[in-house]
Order: C-alpha cells, then structure tokens, then sequence
C-alpha cells in the first residue's frame, strides 16, 4: 500500500529553536493533515489544509499545503519541552471518504 | 463525554490463541475504524465502518475480522493470532458525511499494545 514519505525521521533540538518537517508523495492528495503523538497516546490533530498553497498556523505551529498537492510542510517555532513527540502528516484522497493515508513519522527530541 | 476507549491496553498471546479488541466511542460518530502503527511505518488502516452493519476492508486487512452491530462499538477480531500481528492498535471515530467537502477529523483512542509469542 501506499505511505508518505516523511523526513528527518528523528530530530534532536534545543528548546526555543525553530523546526522544519516536510512529507511528499507519489500521489495527489485533496486534504493534508498533521497530527501529533505523545508517549502512550493515540494521535491528535494538529493542522488540516484543504487546498493547494494553502498556509495554516495553529499557534506556534505553521504548515502548508504544497503547489502540487504531493507535499505537505511543518513548522514549529520556538520548541518548547512539551513539543517532544512523534508527528504524522496524513492525505486524503477523496472528499467525505476518511480513509487517511499516513507518513513514517518525525520523533522530535528535545535536549535539555 | 469519555470520547474513544479501547481495552485492554497490554496484551500477550501466544501464536494461534484468538482475541477481540474492544473500542467504544459515546459521541455518536458513524464512522470507525482500526490502524496497526509499526515501527518506521506511520499507521495503516486495517478495517473500516461507515455505519451499523457496514463494515470495509482497509489496507492491511488480512488476519483481522471486525463488525459493527451498533454505532457506539466496533471490535477487532484476531481469529489465529500470528508474530506479524506484534502492534500497537489504533481504534478511531468521527462523523462521516458520503460526498462531503471538507475532512471530519478523527479522534483516536489511546492505543493497546499487543504482543504475540
């Protein structure tokens, strides 16, 4: 089956510095979403974007939805502790359908 | 509102032994569904409903059983549990709306861990 390509898979950080994750695909997606996992927890939803060169914040957090509908970018500003985690970007093909198409996933460490 | 439950949250079986995992949502979402999340593989959609009495095969289906006589609860079947099926399972709901514009977000339970031997 088909999975989104996500990089870095691990970052190591100080806090207060910016970060930067990016995900693309073979195929057009019509939504991107960007969820977040914290230890022992199921995902929650950070950002959705449904067109394409679309810039949503959602605090600190900035994404875009990429001009060719195959990529997807993340930023977060200013790292703070409770940042750590794994963060998944998702697609979705079809309107209505909830089938999510998943990314490998960017662990975010952040050095004391 | 409780939101998504799934029990247990740790389990051990050995090869061949059957289980059901449980997941229950009280925030009357007509759709569910199940992922598996393996190391270095994000999530993949094992099963998924649409509704009571409707159920669809997802990505990975292949070993797992699951049917939805009511919309609060949705359970997962290992039929002949194998080592492949080592995971963490992921039970999630939302609204569901056939042609609709725009995403319903879905809201995942906290995961159980299952360990096959």
């Amino acid at each position: 089956g088909q999975q989104l390509n996500q990089s870095p898979q691990s970052m190591f950080i100080q806090e207060g510095e910016d970060v930067s994750m990016n995900c693309t695909s073979s195929s057009i997606f019509n939504t991107w979403l960007w969820y977040k996992q914290d230890p022992g927890e199921g995902p929650v939803l950070l950002i959705a974007l449904y067109k394409a060169g679309e810039l949503t914040s959602n605090g600190r957090l900035t994404a875009q939805f990429g001009i060719t509908r195959k990529d997807s970018f993340l930023n977060i500003s200013a790292s703070i502790p409770s940042d750590v985690g794994i963060y998944f970007c998702a697609g979705q093909i079809n309107f209505g359908n909830e089938k999510l198409t998943f990314g490998t996933g960017t662990r975010l460490t952040i050095i004391p | 509102n409780a939101g998504v439950t799934q029990t247990p949250k740790f389990q051990v079986l050995k090869t061949g032994q059957s289980m059901t995992l449980q997941c229950a949502q009280d925030m009357n979402h007509e759709y569910m569904s199940w992922y598996r999340q393996d190391p270095g593989m994000g999530l993949r959609l094992i099963h998924y409903s649409v509704g009571a009495g409707i159920t669809d095969q997802g990505e990975v289906p292949n070993g797992y059983n699951v049917s939805r006589s009511t919309t609060e609860d949705f359970p997962l079947r290992l039929l002949s549990a194998a080592p492949s099926q080592t995971s963490v399972y992921f039970c999630a709901s939302s609204n569901y709306l056939a042609g609709g514009l725009s995403y319903n977000e879905q809201f995942f339970g906290p995961g159980t861990r299952l360990t096959v031997l």
